[in-house]
Parts: C-alpha cells; structure tokens; sequence
C-alpha cells in the first residue's frame, strides 16, 4: 500500500528565502507524482506534475524534483513571498488512486 | 470553462437527515472521485469513478453513496447524516492516460456541519 509522508508539517521562513519542500513515498511504481498548494478554505490547485519518466519540472519560481530509487520528490521555492504562504501537498499516483501526503504548511513572513 | 464545481458551498444538517452533494466538470475527464478533508487527517477518498457507470469505493466509502450516469456529474449522496461526517468535502477529476491519472483538479469544497 502506498504511504505518502511530507516533513515537516509546518515551516516558517523570513521572505526572500530559498525554500526546499520534502515529500516522499513508499512504493517506487509511481505513475507520476503532483504537488498542489491549498490557501486556507480553498480547493486544491495543481502545480507541477512530474512524469515518473521525468528526473523535474519547472514552472516559474518553482521546481520540482523526482528520484524514484529513493522514493523522494522536492519542491524548491526560489526567492519565497508572503504569497506563497499556503499549504502544500504531494500526491503520487500509481496503479491505485492518488495517495496524498498530509501537507506542509508554509508561512512566509515580511 | 467553469472546471470543477460543487453546490451547495455550506450546509448544515441534523443527524439523520441525507442529502445530496452536486460536482460538476465541463473538461471531459473520464476520472471523477470524492474526498473529504479533516483536520490533521489529510485528505481521504471516500468513492471514485473511472467512467460513466463505474464506480468504487476509496478508503472511507461507508454512509456515502455515489452513481456516474453522465461523464459531467458525479453526486455524492449521505443516506443518514451523523455528526462524524462533518467535513468539508472535495470533488476532483481529471483524465486517464494507460489507465493511470493525470494533473487532477480540484473544486472549491462544500463545508458539512452535522449537529
């Protein structure tokens, strides 16, 4: 059974900083693996998808990283902005519906 | 394009009363599922559905039920309300590439209160 893990559960950096987000998953045979950011009382909205095939994606500010071999993926943040305060989850995706991990809480102070 | 929606946005209920939950897509994606979100539980889903007819249950399937006659809607529907089911509940759907799911996207949630 697919078990996704994200740590920590809360994190708090001063604006401008360089942010790395953790997530990782127990059963390599990943189809591909989607990180979402949920603002509070809101839905989910996609942000990357890495492609198992793939090693990361970019979009803007972030970039996403897959090492399937060791069951982890990151999200980096670059140059981080009060913005982007907001939840962050991982999901991966396999033979079975998306697992999410529970989500890393982000703050980014001014 | 309207993506995902879900009505009603926030309902109470009293214990034993059932409703229905309405999510709606307009992308044509052949997977629609529903989850429900706690806190310090995450996100759990509770039935899914591969294509119009065909559903199944997700981890926490019982006091919900859930029927796929059109490719567009996906309700859920709460047979007796109990207060364990306060929840705020999240429709999703997205397209099946081999079998497996692609970028998947979310509606704005509807907040059950059951007293």
């Amino acid at each position: 059974k697919q078990e996704v893990t994200q740590i920590p559960a809360a994190l708090s950096v001063p604006e401008g900083e360089n942010l790395v987000l953790n997530c990782s998953f127990t059963d390599s045979a990943i189809y591909n693996l989607q990180w979402f950011r949920q603002d509070p009382g809101k839905g989910l909205t996609s942000l990357l998808l890495i492609q198992s095939s793939q090693r990361e994606q970019t979009s803007g500010r972030l970039n996403a990283s897959l090492d399937k071999s060791s069951g982890r993926s990151t999200l980096y943040i670059a140059a981080s902005q009060p913005g982007d305060s907001a939840t962050y989850l991982c999901a991966a995706s396999g033979n079975t519906p998306l697992v999410f991990g529970k989500g890393t809480r982000l703050s980014v102070i001014a | 394009n309207a993506g995902v929606t879900q009505t009603p946005k926030f309902q109470v209920l009293k214990t034993g009363q059932s409703m229905t939950l309405q999510c709606a897509q307009d992308m044509n994606h052949e997977y629609m599922s529903w989850y429900r979100q706690d806190p310090g539980m995450g996100l759990r889903l509770i039935h899914y559905s591969v294509g119009a007819g065909i559903t199944d249950q997700g981890e926490v399937p019982n006091g919900y039920n859930v029927s796929r006659s059109t490719t567009e809607d996906f309700p859920l529907r709460l047979l007796s309300a109990a207060p364990s089911q306060t929840s705020v509940y999240f429709c999703a759907s997205s397209s099946i590439h081999r079998g497996r799911q692609e970028t998947q996207y979310f509606g704005p949630g509807t907040r059950l209160l059951v007293l």
